[in-house]
């Protein structure tokens, strides 16, 4: 039974530029929530969706915006980097409210 | 203040002995509590929840809750080298909000 999966493990843009990272839920997993980890930080929620909705948000500008597909899979997107956009980039899936577990992480690094 | 909290470290413990890990968090409302445990450049892993206060033990990992003092904690038996890692405290408010995370002790186990 596969765990969380994302894509790309890494990837490197420049300031301006705009990316998109992907998250494959845990078998039987219908919620999946975006997190930034900052080196050194503990990560920091970024958005949950669930049944297609983002269901919370945190405090992260508009230029964060994500996506679920009816397969559960997820997107996050980011807009016009900044250099404080370089984290891991974290995906969580859980079975509605229950235990969320993390996939391996994206870490992005912006120039 | 911060929501959650834990000492930074490094907390350098010898082989074979008692690691004590703690944490305090603000939000006298919160439900469900957490410890992941990190490897450098690796997601954070699940090793223990607890919702209740007492303790709750599982192999070498006891975790520990008081509600009225607002602190949880984490117990790490007869510790060895591979339990060297970051160990991130985490605090959920209810089961279907965002879970917020402190910013991680250092844990390492010295021979």
């Amino acid at each position: 039974d596969a765990g969380v999966t994302q894509s790309p493990t890494h990837l490197i843009k420049t300031r301006g530029q705009q990316v998109t990272l992907r998250c494959s839920p845990k078998s039987g997993h219908d919620t999946v929530s975006w997190y930034q980890q900052a080196l050194g930080q503990g990560p920091q929620f970024i958005f949950q969706y669930y049944e297609e909705e983002e269901r919370q948000r945190g405090n992260f500008p508009d230029r964060f915006s994500g996506h679920q597909f009816p397969n559960y899979s997820s997107e996050l997107n980011v807009n016009a980097l900044l250099l404080g956009d370089s984290a891991l980039y974290l995906c969580a899936s859980s079975f509605q409210e229950e235990t969320q577990y993390f996939g391996p992480g994206t870490r992005l690094l912006v120039l | 203040q911060k929501e959650v909290e834990q000492n930074s470290g490094p907390l350098s413990v010898p082989e074979g002995a008692i690691a004590s890990l703690n944490c305090t968090y603000s939000d006298r409302g919160s439900q469900s509590f957490f410890w992941y445990r990190q490897y450098s450049g690796k997601s954070p892993e699940l090793i223990m929840f607890i919702y209740s206060n007492g303790d709750k033990e599982d192999g070498r990992f006891t975790a520990q809750l008081n509600k009225a003092s607002q602190y949880v904690s984490l117990l790490i038996r007869d510790s060895q080298p591979s339990d060297s890692a970051t160990y991130l405290c985490a605090v959920q408010y209810s089961s279907a909000s965002k879970i917020i995370f402190g910013s991680g002790t250092r844990l390492s186990i010295r021979p």
